[in-house]
């Protein structure tokens, strides 16, 4: 069962902010949830990570909500390049599961940015 | 600059021809990985190592295989490649400071195989 539900596609006008939402009703106390990206056949990337606070790193902002069932990952600037199907997934944290929890990728939402 | 790299980044080959693609991290990671990427699904898993000389299989092991010999090295290995291994190959490392460990992945590599 995935862990995951996040929409299929989104679009977003280039220079305004990209709200990509991720619904995760199941996720444990020791979960962590992480975003990444994949821009056209090339590897994964990073975004960012958090458990329950919210996260901002050079590239996103994390909101999760108080209740940890669902997460937005913000662009705050979108461009061009950020063009991407992006990934949210939930995983144990080392803490609890010492390289024991795969990360496991959904479809992902294909966000486009639009000119 | 901490990466993972891989080489061939795109390799044409014939049924049988045994090749190898190398992976290798600069980010003293212990674990490691294989991933095929094939339309409509997704990620998979075909091997892993949590660190030297101990490696296991993931979810699509058949037909490939993989050494640990060095921690920093990770080579995927195809004794006997056929056309249903053509695909989009990454290898990944893990790792990071306290629980929230990061997973990182190489550009890729592009298998035909013939």
């Amino acid at each position: 069962d995935a862990k995951t539900t996040q929409p299929t596609s989104m679009d977003c006008a280039e220079g305004r902010a990209a709200n990509l939402p991720c619904n995760h009703s199941t996720i444990s106390g020791n979960e962590y949830v992480y975003w990444y990206r994949q821009i056209h056949s090339q590897g994964p990337q990073y975004i960012i990570h958090g458990l329950k606070n919210n996260e901002t790193n050079e590239m996103a902002s994390l909101i999760i909500t108080e209740d940890r069932k669902s997460s937005t990952l913000i662009l705050p600037h979108a461009t061009l390049r950020d063009t991407a199907v992006y990934y949210c997934i939930v995983r144990v944290a080392r803490c609890w599961d010492n390289y024991g929890q795969n990360f496991v990728f959904g479809p992902g939402t294909r966000l486009s940015v639009l000119p | 600059e901490a990466q993972v790299t891989q080489n061939p980044r795109y390799l044409i080959t014939v049924t049988g021809k045994k090749l190898t693609v190398t992976c290798s991290q600069n980010m003293n990671h212990e674990y490691m990985s294989w991933y095929r990427q094939d339309p409509g699904l997704g990620l998979r898993q075909i091997y892993y190592s949590m660190n030297v000389e101990v490696t296991d299989k993931g979810d699509v092991p058949e037909g490939y295989k993989v050494s640990r010999k060095e921690k920093r090295n990770f080579p995927l290995i195809l004794e006997s490649p056929s056309p249903n291994q053509t695909s989009l190959y990454f290898c990944a490392s893990r790792g990071g400071q306290g629980c929230g460990e990061t997973q990182y992945f190489g550009p890729g590599t592009r298998l035909l195989v013939l």
